[in-house]
């Protein structure tokens, strides 16, 4: 069985920009959770999705959004870039079971 | 504010010997605990989770709960070189996938 996919795996932006970020969740799996992972903060939880509703949601700016789809694969989107958005983004999903798989993660670094 | 703390070490032990790491939560209403193994520019791996007070064990590892206190730590029988990394404690309060995770602690095992 495939594990959880993420892409893109690196990304440089400028301040300002927006980003997309994207996650496929194991085959099966239906929820979809975003993490963001800094050496200062650590891992700090972003939101989580299941069946294409936001049922979680952490303590980030409204300009962190993300979306999902009906075949689960889920989107992150931040918008107006700052400096501290630089981080690893990481992608975990869930299926009936309680544990979370983490994809390899997207490293963002804003210039 | 629901927190999960864990000393950041670093933990050094020598090879074979059994390295101790600890945990504890704040949020009384936690369910769910889980282990997650990270190696430098990698993404966590999840080692093992545990559900109710007592022992888990599966193979070189333990995890321990004990919800009165609030506290679980996981136990490395025979410790490798391969197991130094940061490892990182996550609680969940069951409501969806709402993790809180730990600011983790490195291990390093020593030849």
């Amino acid at each position: 069985k495939a594990g959880v996919t993420q892409t893109p795996r690196y990304l440089i932006k400028t301040r300002g920009q927006q980003v997309t970020l994207s996650c496929s969740p194991i085959s099966g799996h239906r929820s979809v959770s975003w993490y963001q992972q800094t050496p200062g903060q650590g891992l700090q939880f972003l939101f989580e999705y299941f069946s294409e509703t936001q049922r979680n949601k952490g303590n980030f700016p409204g300009r962190f959004s993300g979306r999902q789809f009906s075949n689960s694969r889920s989107e992150m989107n931040v918008s107006t870039l700052e400096l501290g958005d630089s981080a690893l983004y990481l992608c975990a999903s869930s299926g009936t079971i309680n544990e979370q798989f983490f994809g390899p993660g997207t490293r963002l670094t804003v210039l | 504010q629901k927190e999960v703390e864990q000393n950041s070490g670093p933990l050094s032990v020598p090879e074979g010997a059994i390295a101790s790491l600890n945990c504890t939560y704040s949020d009384r209403g936690s369910q769910s605990f889980f282990w997650y193994r990270q190696y430098s520019g990698k993404s966590p791996e999840l080692i093992m989770f545990i559900y109710s007070n007592g022992d888990k064990e599966d193979g070189r590892f333990t995890a321990q709960l004990n919800k009165a206190s609030q506290y679980v730590s996981l136990l490395i029988r025979d410790s490798q070189p391969s197991d130094s990394a940061t490892y990182l404690c996550a609680v969940n309060s069951n409501y969806g996938q709402n993790f809180v995770f730990g600011p983790g602690t490195r291990l390093s095992v020593l030849p």
